[in-house]
């Protein structure tokens, strides 16, 4: 089944724009993978689902200051204009034919 | 709107098993090609599936837990369930339920219940 690799934690400013990766482990390349966030003390929130090909699907209600890309094992979430509120933990999750799978997670933090 | 809530003891012995409920509204866990799964955070650690229940009443596990979990439905009430048995103390967590779509990621999010186990 595929692995998630995810930088444990990362910082940007207020106002600037921050990329966070998640990496698929070798022979998962194309997955497709999603990403969530989790505010302190709330429910996992979906924000897009990512494809190999960097085509993005946000969900209901994400702002557009959220955009995905992709290279080749990688799945990039980049936030612009960082606000408070952005700070949380990031998840990336992918899916087999009967498994799920989530990454451990990158504390983000706005400085 | 999708609404999931999950309930149940906040305290679970060593040893002994955990027990959730889910009730989904808003939408029916018999509707087709949808999974309804639950999700755990440990704390300090990051997010691990615990397994899910299709509509046709198909369940898939994480082998991590598959001998001690059970997840299944009872449709007239628009509900389904989580059993853990043989809890330790390394199973306290945040537990939540979801959803997903087949072959697609988890969309909506329960808003989680703590459970400990301790004596």
């Amino acid at each position: 089944q595929p692995v998630l690799t995810q930088s444990s934690s990362a910082s940007a400013s207020l106002g600037s724009s921050v990329t966070l990766t998640c990496t698929l482990s070798s022979g998962h390349s194309v997955y497709t993978i999603a990403w969530h966030q989790q505010q302190p003390g709330k429910a996992p929130r979906y924000l897009m689902k990512l494809e190999d090909s960097g085509i993005y699907t946000k969900g209901s209600g994400i702002p557009d200051r959220f955009s995905g890309s992709s290279s080749g094992a990688d799945r990039h979430l980049t936030i612009s204009n960082l606000q408070s509120e952005d700070e949380a933990d990031y998840y990336c999750e992918t899916w087999d034919s009967n498994t799920q799978v989530f990454g451990g997670g990158t504390k983000l933090t706005v400085l | 709107q999708l609404h999931l809530q999950e309930s149940g003891p906040r305290l679970v012995k060593p040893s002994g098993t955990l027990s959730l409920t889910c009730t989904v509204s808003g939408g029916s866990v018999s509707s087709s090609s949808y999974y309804w799964g639950w999700i755990r955070l440990p704390p300090g650690k990051g997010l691990e599936w615990i397994g899910a229940l299709y509509y046709t009443g198909t369940t898939d596990y994480n082998p991590s837990l598959k001998s001690r979990v059970s997840i299944w439905s009872d449709t007239s009430k628009n509900q389904f369930f989580l059993s853990m048995s043989s809890v330790t103390a390394a199973d306290t967590a945040v537990y939540y339920c979801a959803r997903r779509a087949v072959g697609a990621p988890f969309d909506h999010w329960g808003q989680g219940t703590l459970v400990t186990v301790s004596s």
